[in-house]
């Protein structure tokens, strides 16, 4: 199946800064990517749609402001955690849908600590 | 997309097979069924999919009952590495945005 794959696979970051998180589908294209946010023993959360070559589209609750999404290509798609707070500790997971359309292959997700 | 209900949590001896239960009654005719999966601390994997008829691939089976109000996601001969949360979502296309519900913590035991 098609991989996607994400950079870097933990980071710890001091409140205040930015961490930009990248997620690229490595054998195809796709012209959209998802991100998801997970806290501890609870569910994955859509927190956006990343679109080729367009703003993305925001779940309701989501800072546009504060979660930057860029994707430049159809192989990546960035998202920046600015100005981090502790609570936006999480595991963020990316996504992107298949050729066929029927599938959506996740990457392996992001461990972000804010201290 | 359609809601889905699944248990909380389910336990199934090693070798034996797992049989995953989901209602979503209120399915529309145009929506599919998919089952992902997610081990510890990893990005859910894509399990099967099917929209009325019942579905077999390498990993699993899926039986969708007649009326499609509910299926069951079948892991033959589980292992200790089928222990994961599993999740059933019902959408037009998985190409879209999902909707993840509690899903189901499968442990397999030895």
């Amino acid at each position: 199946g098609a991989v996607v794959s994400q950079h870097p696979s933990w980071v710890i970051c001091k409140s205040g800064t930015s961490v930009k998180i990248e997620c690229r589908s490595l054998d195809f294209q796709a012209t959209t990517m998802f991100w998801y946010r997970q806290f501890p023993k609870q569910s994955l959360m859509l927190m956006a749609t990343s679109n080729e070559g367009s703003k993305a589209t925001y779940e309701q609750g989501v800072e546009k402001d504060k979660f930057l999404i860029n994707h430049a290509s159809l192989t990546l798609s960035t998202l920046t955690v600015t100005s981090a707070h502790p609570e936006d500790s999480s595991f963020y997971i990316c996504s992107a849908g298949g050729l066929s359309n029927y599938e959506q292959y996740f990457g392996p997700g992001t461990r972000l600590t804010v201290t | 997309d359609a809601k889905t209900t699944q248990p909380t949590s389910m336990d199934c001896a090693e070798g034996r097979a797992a049989n995953l239960p989901c209602n979503h009654s209120t399915i529309s005719g145009n929506e599919y069924v998919y089952w992902y999966r997610q081990i510890h601390s990893q990005g859910p994997q894509y399990i099967i999919h099917g929209l009325k008829n019942n579905e077999t691939n390498e990993m699993a089976s899926l039986i969708i009952t007649e009326d499609r109000k509910s299926s069951t996601l079948i892991l033959p001969h589980a292992t200790l590495r089928d222990t994961a949360v599993y999740y059933c979502i019902v959408t037009k296309t998985s190409g879209s945005r999902l909707t993840f519900g509690e899903g189901t913590q499968l442990t397999v035991n030895p």
